[in-house]
């Protein structure tokens, strides 16, 4: 068990800019979630992958964010057009079943 | 509308005061009920999982209890290296496959 991975750890970028974030979940490991946190806030639920289906997706979040899982292993969240209110810290999970989650440490995200 | 609130924000205790945090939920229906902690720039670490009213589960200086309304996280003896922000969160039965959030006690132990 080497844990989830997340790649990078910071990103700053430019506003208007594209970024995209990878997660390497844990190897048996078929349901995948990514949040979003802000400081003082609690994690932010954004999408829910189950193997390579993407089953529920947040409300909140807008057209530019797209999240993919080729293959049921690693997914990747796309951010397009970055604005400010996006800079927060991405975090990924993974978990085999319903049960605890098994989170990564995030890519911070800044947006200047 | 589901959700889950956290009391109180901040805390701060000497080393060896114990005290609890706790854990409200309004929701529709409880599958479990998680505690994590959080160090600053992490990914949260799991703590427990709490699934029926009644249920206790303890590990080192922490134990978790569960009612129908609430969650507490009871903290004896703490040390400085207890300090950290503690979340927990809920999953529902049906309807949505996420975690609901709270957004956390913030603890801090003085030596």
């Amino acid at each position: 068990d080497t844990g989830v991975s997340q790649d990078p750890r910071h990103k700053i970028t430019k506003r208007g800019q594209n970024v995209t974030f990878r997660c390497d979940p844990i190897s048996e490991h078929n349901r995948l979630y990514w949040y979003r946190q802000t400081l003082g806030q609690g994690p932010e639920f954004l999408t829910y992958f189950q193997n390579e289906a993407q089953l529920e997706k947040s409300r909140l979040l807008s057209d530019r964010f797209s999240a993919e899982r080729p293959k049921g292993s690693f997914s990747t969240l796309e951010i397009q057009r970055t604005e400010q209110g996006d800079s927060a810290m991405y975090l990924c999970a993974s978990s085999q079943a319903p049960g605890d989650l098994h989170f990564g440490n995030g890519t911070r995200l800044t947006v200047t | 509308e589901d959700q889950v609130t956290q009391s109180p924000e901040a805390l701060r205790l000497q080393e060896g005061e114990s005290s609890s945090l706790n854990c409200s939920y309004t929701v529709s229906g409880l599958r479990g009920l998680f505690w994590y902690r959080q160090d600053p720039g992490k990914g949260p670490e799991f703590l427990f999982t709490l699934y029926s009213a009644g249920e206790e589960k303890e590990k080192e200086r922490l134990k978790a209890t569960l009612t129908k309304k609430e969650s507490f996280l009871h903290i004896t003896a703490p040390k400085p290296e207890d300090s950290a922000t503690y979340l927990c969160a809920v999953q529902l039965t049906s309807g949505t496959y996420k975690y609901i959030f709270g957004t956390g006690t913030r603890l801090k132990v003085l030596a």
